[in-house]
């Protein structure tokens, strides 16, 4: 069965510290994965796309990671602000004709003056 | 990027009432159309999925009769929620996929949400 399983389920950390999630998944065939955030009441926001063949990719303070081998992907939050208090979702897109998403739990960060 | 639309944002209705939810493409033609339903502290959960003009696809344990999904334009898809009840509350979430600029299907991208209260 395809799975995304993301940790932690929550984290706390002080505002300006570094912060890293996880993410892994079993779908196959692979298509992309996403990070999202999600803030509260909102819907998501995708923050990062990877393909296959990519390894890292950077948007501002975000840095998502991809192995696409042991099916592991990383999102590494710099200096971490009060704003990105909110889910962070993975996501994982089936490379099948119907091409699903595949949703992770989330974490939800909070991030602490 | 491609920008979905939602409305209401947040709507309260009295049990046994229906209530409509709009999603729209702004910038873009939606071939399919997603409905997803989130409970606090929960994850996405697909409801159907529509393609304009055929009907829509539930999911296991998501009743037709009662989420009504009409996508009548390549920018419009509606989700009605009929004789609602408590338990319906709930974060409705649309996403639009439109096609892959060079081939195949193209990415979803999500709409802000509705915050449906029954009480």
């Amino acid at each position: 069965k395809n799975q995304v399983e993301q940790s932690p389920q929550s984290l706390i950390i002080l505002e300006g510290k570094n912060c890293t999630l996880q993410c892994n998944y079993t779908v196959s065939p692979f298509s992309n994965l996403r990070w999202y955030k999600q803030d509260t009441g909102r819907g998501p926001v995708s923050l990062t796309i990877m393909t296959f063949s990519e390894n890292t990719k950077s948007n501002g303070r975000y840095t998502a990671t991809l192995d696409a081998d042991t099916k592991q992907s990383s999102l590494h939050i710099t200096a971490s602000q009060l704003s990105d208090s909110a889910s962070y979702i993975c996501v994982v897109r089936e490379n099948t004709g119907f091409q699903k998403l595949v949703f992770g739990t989330g974490t939800r960060l909070l991030v602490s003056p | 990027g491609a920008v979905v639309s939602q409305h209401p944002s947040r709507v309260i209705c009295k049990s046994g009432t229906s209530v409509k939810i709009e999603c729209r493409s702004l910038d873009f033609q939606a071939t399919t159309m997603f409905w997803y339903r989130q409970f606090p502290k929960q994850s996405l959960m697909l409801m159907a999925t529509s393609n304009e003009g055929s009907k829509a696809t539930y999911e296991q344990g998501v009743e037709k009769d009662k989420f009504l999904i009409n996508h009548a334009s390549l920018t419009l898809s509606t989700l009605t929620v009929t004789s609602a009840h408590p338990e319906d509350s709930s974060f409705y979430i649309c996403s639009a996929r439109g096609p892959h600029p060079y081939r195949g299907l193209g990415e979803q991208y999500f709409g802000p949400g509705t915050r449906l209260t029954v009480t």
